[in-house]
């Protein structure tokens, strides 16, 4: 049963710079692409990184995706946070059986 | 540009079956996997299962199996999920989420519906 597990919360200054983990439970994290959500409250999900560590268009470049083989596990990371960056983030990829896997979701408080 | 809008919200009893509508517009709506994933109060999102609006094939997650239900209309560009035997914690706000790339059946949701909050009490 694959699972990602992502940090409850995380807070940081404006300005500064986060990353979110999101960790593969079996198997490994790099045989599906790993997505991320951005959700604000109230509002569906956007997209903010596909594929690992592709930016779709109109999202800002302080936002970028990573893969760390050695831990399995992907990283989202927002430099020169802004408030308008305060927002839930979700990491998604799928497990063998082409089944979609959330991860739990990130708070990101900007303080 | 690319749009789909969901139904309206419902409020549905214990035992009953409830069925959402996600009609999409602005790209050849067969070219494109529909998934729908749901999200309880203030919980996390929930991946439910994908629909192929070309050539009708779907498949659910394990705990859906046997009271969900996905079907699509091609002449109104329009997919369904329907869900029976609801119980309180079927009370969620519901996404349906197109796939890219076209044809991909597990790729990354690039367009999201607005979300239907389906509400399950007695």
């Amino acid at each position: 049963n694959f699972v990602l597990t992502q940090p409850h919360s995380v807070s940081e200054s404006p300005g500064k710079t986060v990353t979110i983990s999101c960790t593969g439970s079996s198997g490994s994290i790099v045989n599906n692409y790993v997505q991320w959500y951005q959700q604000r409250p109230g509002g569906a999900p956007t997209m903010v990184i596909y594929e690992d560590d592709r930016r779709p268009s109109g999202v800002p470049d302080r936002f970028s995706g990573s893969i760390d083989r050695s831990s399995n596990s992907a990283s989202l990371t927002i430099s020169g946070l802004k408030t308008e960056d305060e927002a839930d983030y979700f990491c998604q990829s799928y497990n063998s059986g082409n089944e979609g896997v959330f991860g739990g979701g990130t708070k990101l408080t900007v303080l | 540009q690319v749009q789909l809008v969901q139904s309206g919200a419902e409020v549905k009893k214990p035992g009953a079956s409830v069925k959402v509508s996600c009609k999409a517009s602005g790209y050849t709506f067969t070219d494109y996997y529909i998934h729908w994933v749901r999200q309880a109060p203030g919980q996390g999102l929930e991946w439910m299962g994908w629909i192929n609006p070309h050539g009708r094939g779907t498949n659910s997650a394990q705990k859906f199996q046997g009271r969900v239900s996905m079907t699509r209309d091609t002449s109104i560009s329009t997919v369904f999920l329907e869900l029976s035997r609801l119980t309180s914690d079927d009370t969620a706000v519901y996404y349906c989420a197109r796939v890219g790339p076209a044809g991909a059946v597990g790729g990354f949701f690039d367009n999201w519906g607005q979300g239907t909050l389906i509400t399950v009490s007695s």
